[in-house]
Formats: C-alpha cells, sequence, structure tokens
C-alpha cells in the first residue's frame, strides 16, 4: 500500500511570489491533515479535511494560505504571497474515518520551502 | 497556544544503551502517541498509548504516562546505530482530531 505522498519535496522561492504544495493520502483515507514545522520550533496543525469539507483550519496562520482539496482526494495547499516567516517544513497526514475516531495519523515526508 | 515539552533536547548514547526521552503536556489528553522522523524524511508512528492505560511496550519500545503529572516517557531499550533519528510526542484530544506535537528529542546512537 502505497504511503502519504507530498510534492514538490523541496521548493525554493522568492518573497512575494506563489508556491503550491500537493498532498496524496493514502487511499481511502477521508481524513487528510496538514502541518508544519517552522525552523527551530515545533510541528503545529494547520488544518483538516474530512473528504472535501474543511473540518478545522484553526491553525491556518492568515489568508495567504489556502487550503483545497477538490473531490475528497488529494489536497493542495497554497500561499500566497509568500513571506520569509513562511519558511519550513510542510507535512501532510492521512488517517481513515472509523467509528470512535482514528487515532493514528499517517505522515508524508513533508515539503521543505524556503522563502528568500 | 498548547503545547508539548520534550527532554532531553537532545540525547547522545553507545550502541546498547537505552535511552529515555520525557514528554511533558498542559491539558487533558485522549491520547498520547510517539513519532520517529529520521533525517529528511516523514514522520513514522511509533507507539500510541489512551490516557487510561499506564504503560504500553512495542518490541524494544516502552512508553509510559502519568496522566496526574501531565508526562510520559519513552524508552528505547539496547539502542542501535539505526536509531538514530528526532523523537516526537504528540498529544490527541477529545472532540478534536488535531494531534499537539512536543518539541523533539534529537538522538544521536554511536556504533
Amino acid at each position: 500500500e502505497a504511503g502519504v505522498t507530498q510534492f514538490p519535496s523541496h521548493s525554493v522561492i522568492e518573497k512575494g511570489q506563489t508556491v503550491t504544495l500537493r498532498c496524496d493520502p493514502i487511499s481511502g483515507h477521508d481524513n487528510l491533515y496538514w502541518y508544519r514545522r517552522v525552523m527551530g520550533k515545533e510541528i503545529k496543525f494547520l488544518l483538516h479535511f474530512v473528504k472535501e469539507s474543511k473540518q478545522d483550519e484553526s491553525g491556518m496562520p492568515n489568508n495567504r494560505f489556502l487550503a483545497e482539496r477538490t473531490g475528497g482526494t488529494y489536497s493542495t495547499l497554497k500561499v500566497q504571497p509568500a513571506e520569509l516567516e513562511d519558511s519550513g517544513v510542510y507535512f501532510c497526514a492521512s488517517s481513515p474515518r472509523v467509528p470512535g475516531g482514528s487515532e493514528t495519523q499517517y505522515f508524508g515526508p513533508g515539503t521543505r520551502l524556503l522563502v528568500l | 497556544s498548547q503545547q508539548g515539552e520534550e527532554d532531553p533536547q537532545a540525547l547522545s548514547i553507545q550502541e546498547g544503551e537505552n535511552a529515555t526521552m520525557n514528554c511533558s503536556y498542559k491539558t487533558s489528553i485522549n491520547n498520547l502517541q510517539w513519532y520517529r522522523q529520521n533525517s529528511g524524511r516523514g514522520l513514522v508512528h511509533l507507539i500510541l498509548i489512551r490516557s487510561n492505560e499506564r504503560e504500553k511496550h512495542s518490541g524494544r519500545l516502552r512508553v509510559t504516562l502519568d496522566t496526574s503529572k501531565k508526562s510520559s516517557s519513552l524508552l528505547i531499550t539496547a539502542s542501535r546505530a539505526a536509531d538514530t533519528a528526532s523523537y516526537f510526542c504528540a498529544t490527541g484530544r477529545w472532540n478534536t482530531d488535531k494531534l499537539i506535537f512536543g518539541t523533539g528529542t534529537r538522538l544521536q546512537v554511536f556504533p
């Protein structure tokens, strides 16, 4: 079974540019999460999709970040315009939707974003 | 924001020794999980312990949970060079799926 995949693995852009990150969850997983780790800090939750619906977007830092999951399969996270403080590693995770909730989340390798 | 904290921040040991990492958190939890991240790779789920459990084992891993102290420990016995990685605790809470991560412990195991 293929794991969570993310594209690109690395991205270097200039301040003010736009970047779009993609996440393909494990097939059949309704739950999809985005997290990020800014340099030297802890991994922080950004948002949670259940299928195509945003269940919780309390961690989104500001309106420069836009996440979508059209069709309830893969998800994209767009940063527009990118700022220096957006640099970090963006992780995607997925989990199945089971009665009582599924606690274990399966993470992708992350996208390393550097904004210059 | 609510965060977990791990200590030590970094730990260096020789192969064969045991490694103990601690995690503290601030709020009531449903479960606590430990993840490993090898350099440049994603997070790998290691073990989950529920709030009504006190200890759990998985292979060379032993996790304890003390909800009265809001703390957990991860013990890796007979460590190997391949255990070199960063280890994170993450707490799951009631009524939300999001995980709250700690700051991580960087473990270096020398052959």
